[in-house]
């Protein structure tokens, strides 16, 4: 079955430091995946997506994602985080040709200190 | 171009009755996709409708239905509202399946209460 993991439910970092955001996925075939960002009270932001090609992803906001099938994972990481970067962080891999279905991880709560 | 539309963005029920939800996609897009947010289990696939049939469904019980009309308009119904439906519902749109050309929009979503 289709499951995607974060481990880390909080994270804080400093201003300007860099960012890594973890994300394991379980899938059958090649997986489609994605991240996304929710802000208090706001709907779901795509920031990037992988579904072939480079395993390097370039997203926005200076986001990017390094998807690694040997280790079944799709790190998010920013070099320098900015404070309007706090925010939840969601991965999700799209199911199949109807990539409109998604299973989402359950989140990493991004605390950025001044 | 406007952005996905929820109505309405908060709303609160008692136990037993039902609650019908909206969504309007942005203009031109054919695919809505519904999820529920809670803290206990995340953000869950409900179903999605495409040209006003449903495509796919996720495991949610029967009393979770929804529909798509011909303007692409999408409403979800919940019948005899239990507390653990208290949850963010939101919808997605695209213009078809997401791909390497095509992104899902998320609404901001109906925050549902029910007492």
């Amino acid at each position: 079955a289709q499951s995607v993991t974060q481990p880390d439910i909080h994270i804080t970092v400093s201003e300007g430091a860099s960012l890594e955001l973890r994300c394991n996925y379980s899938y059958g075939a090649t997986p489609y995946l994605f991240w996304y960002v929710q802000s208090p009270g706001q709907g779901l932001q795509l920031l990037l997506k992988y579904f072939s090609g480079d395993t390097l992803v370039q997203g926005i906001k200076g986001f990017e994602a390094e998807f690694k099938r040997s280790q079944s994972s799709f790190n998010l990481r920013k070099p320098s985080v900015h404070w309007s970067d706090a925010a939840e962080y969601f991965c999700a891999v799209g199911e199949g040709v109807n990539f409109n279905k998604f299973y989402f991880g359950s989140g990493t709560k991004l605390n950025v200190k001044p | 171009k406007a952005g996905v539309t929820q109505t309405p963005r908060y709303l609160i029920k008692t136990r037993g009755q039902q609650v019908t939800l909206s969504c309007s996609p942005i203009s031109g897009h054919r695919s809505v996709s519904w999820y529920q947010q809670t803290p206990g289990q995340g953000l869950q696939f409900l179903f999605e409708y495409f040209s006003e049939t449903q495509r796919n469904k996720g495991n949610f019980p029967g009393r979770f239905s929804g529909r798509q009309f011909s303007n692409s308009r999408s409403e979800m119904n919940v019948s005899t509202l239990e507390l653990g439906d208290s949850a963010l519902y939101l919808c997605a749109s695209s213009s078809g399946p997401t791909g390497v050309d095509t992104e899902a929009f998320f609404g901001q979503g109906t925050r549902l209460t029910v007492v």
